[in-house]
Formats: structure tokens, sequence, C-alpha cells
């Protein structure tokens, strides 16, 4: 069965730019989340998606936003870039929502604003 | 609000030696507690959860809820051990509302010496 996939690996931007990055499932699996990791912060969440519906959201401003469409797959969106979102960014799926309760992690997306 | 505490943030161990990576944790109710690991040049990915009780590569951890720890345990580390732990939480919500929300620790690097 193939992993969760990441599109682009990598990636560079300007401050004031947007970003979208693409996180495909595993195949059968309806829970999205992600997270973003940095040295200073660690992991931290971001939102999870499930069933196309956003269940859950971190301590992020609202430049960051996601959603999931109806065959699973998500997108996250950073509006107005700056220098501290450069990180490497999660994506996670899971089978749903109920125990046992494992995720799946993708390879990450890594991102540099300049 | 819960956290996830890993007070170190590098451990190095000679092969065959004992390795403890220490994980306390902040919540005022139920959690479920995780290890993942991150071997180099590898996503993240599983290593055991507290529900299971199993042992996993030889590594084994117990849910302390009096001293609030799920220290990672294993008698004799082998130099395949080399990577990085994190510790994460999942709040045990019965309204299904938090089943994504992951708190992961800072992680701790450890190194296991031949």
């Amino acid at each position: 069965k193939a992993g969760v996939t990441q599109t682009p690996r990598y990636l560079i931007k300007t401050r004031g730019q947007q970003v979208t990055l693409s996180c495909s499932p595993i195949s059968g699996h309806r829970s999205v989340s992600w997270y973003q990791q940095t040295p200073g912060q660690g992991l931290q969440f971001l939102f999870e998606y499930f069933s196309e519906t956003q269940r859950n959201k971190g301590n992020f401003p609202g430049r960051f936003s996601g959603r999931q469409f109806s065959n699973s797959r998500s997108e996250m969106n950073v509006s107005t870039l700056e220098l501290g979102d450069s990180a490497l960014y999660l994506c996670a799926s899971s089978l749903w929502q109920g125990p046992p309760y494992e995720q799946y992690f993708g390879p990450g997306t890594r991102l540099t604003v300049t | 609000a819960q956290r996830v505490t890993q007070p170190e943030k590098l451990l190095s161990v000679f092969k065959g030696a004992p390795v403890e990576l220490k994980c306390n944790y902040s919540y005022s109710g139920s959690p479920e507690l995780f290890w993942y690991v991150q071997y180099s040049r590898q996503r993240l990915q599983l290593l055991l959860r507290h529900i299971s009780r199993e042992s996993i590569k030889g590594f084994t951890a117990d849910l302390n809820k009096g001293e609030t720890s799920f220290h990672l345990k294993k008698p004799f580390a082998q130099e395949e051990d080399s990577a990085m732990y994190y510790c994460a939480l999942r709040p045990s919500n019965a309204g299904g509302t938090s089943y994504g929300k992951l708190t992961f620790g800072q992680g701790t690097i450890l190194t296991v010496h031949p």
C-alpha cells in the first residue's frame, strides 16, 4: 500500500507570497492532520480534517488554512508568508477517528521563506 | 491545555547498555500516550502506544498516571536504535472531537555508540 505523499517536497517563497501544499493520504484513510515542525518549536498541530470537515484547529493565525476533498486528499494554504513560516510541514493520515488510532506521516514539505 | 516534556535533548549510550528516554505530560483528563521515532532520512513513524502495552523492537513504555510519565525503556541498546524519539499525547475525548490532535514533546536524539 502506498504511503502518505506530499507535494512539493521543497519550496522557496518570498515574504508576502502565498503557498499551497498538498497531501495524499493512504488509500482508505479519511482523516488528515497537518503539523508544522521547526527547530525552535518542535512539532505543532495545525489542523485536522475528517470527511471534508475541519475537526480540530491548533493555535495558528488565520493565514493558515486548509481543506479536504471528497477523495480525502488535503491541501493547506499559507497566505502572506512571513520568515517565521519557514518550516517542515508534515501531513499525517489515519483510517478514521476512533481507536485503535495511528497516524501515518508523510515525508513533509520543506518551505523556505526568504 | 496539554503539554508534553522530554527533558533530555540528547542522550548517548553504548551498545548493550540500558536506555531510558523520559517523557512527562500534563493533562487534566485521561490521555493516550505514544512514542514516535524518526530514523535518519526516514519519515516519522509510530513506535508504540500505551493502550497496546506492547514491546516493539525491545522497547517498552509504561504509563504512570501518578507521576504523569511515560518513559521509554530498552534493556540493551543497539546501534540501529540511534534516532530521534518523540513522545506524544492525544486527548481522550468521548465526544470524538480531539482524535487527530497530537501534542508532541521536543524530542530526544538517541545515539548508541559501538
